[in-house]
């Protein structure tokens, strides 16, 4: 079965630093979608970035950007020059060809002044 | 602005009396899903329709319903809500292209259940 992993339940970082989540996961799929889903105290679930697996080139949206190590099963998230409004829930999710989408535990952000 | 939308935001209900939400979306995706999410943890899904094919997870409780009446709108049902049924729900859409190509989903804002 597959399986996604946060190691990270939390995390900070200084407004305009640079911070990287972690995520791993379990598939022996070979074709599947990675993403990364941020979930702002308002509680409305958004896409920031999304990798096809079968795609060497790391994806990257403004000021995020993936780590994708498809050997590894790792695919991390960068996000450069924080801003207080990143603050969020980040899931780290997994799809192969089915329906389902495996999310991961989470990791909470927080983003200091 | 295309979007999925839920209501009620908050609902309050009483143990063991029936409970209904509801999500309706105008971007026209084939694909609708309910998640139930307890605080602080990672999304469950209940069930989806593909279309009109119902799709219910193996560890789904039969207290949870859903109906799908027509492609804009879905409900989930609760029979008979018990205290650990209190969570936020969500519904979701996703567009599966005739190809097979999958597009990612788009999250309602949520519906927080309180069951007293």
């Amino acid at each position: 079965a597959q399986t996604v992993t946060q190691s990270q339940p939390e995390m900070s970082v200084q407004e305009a630093e640079t911070v990287t989540l972690s995520c791993t996961y379990d598939t022996s799929e070979s074709d599947y979608y990675l993403f990364w889903y941020k979930q702002p105290p308002s509680r409305q679930m958004i896409l920031v970035i999304r990798q096809e697996a079968y795609k060497q080139q790391n994806a990257t949206e403004n000021r995020f950007s993936v780590n994708f190590q498809k050997a590894a099963k790792s695919f991390s998230l960068k996000i450069s020059d924080s801003q207080l409004g990143d603050a969020a829930m980040y899931f780290c999710a997994y799809r192969s060809g089915g329906f389902k989408t495996i999310f991961g535990a989470g990791t909470r952000l927080f983003v200091k002044a | 602005d295309a979007m999925v939308i839920q209501n009620p935001r908050y609902q309050v209900t009483q143990f063991g009396k029936p409970v209904t939400l509801s999500c309706s979306q105008t971007l026209n995706h084939n694909v609708m899903y309910w998640y139930q999410q307890k605080s602080s943890q990672a999304p469950k899904l209940l069930f989806h329709y593909y279309d009109k094919d119902f799709n219910n997870e193996a560890d789904t409780p039969d207290n949870f319903q859903s109906r799908r009446p027509n492609t804009s709108f879905c409900f989930l049902d609760i029979r008979s809500p018990g205290l650990g049924d209190a969570a936020m729900y969500l519904c979701a859409t996703s567009r599966r292209t005739s190809g097979g190509a999958w597009n990612e989903q788009f999250f309602g804002p949520g519906t927080r259940l309180t069951v007293l």
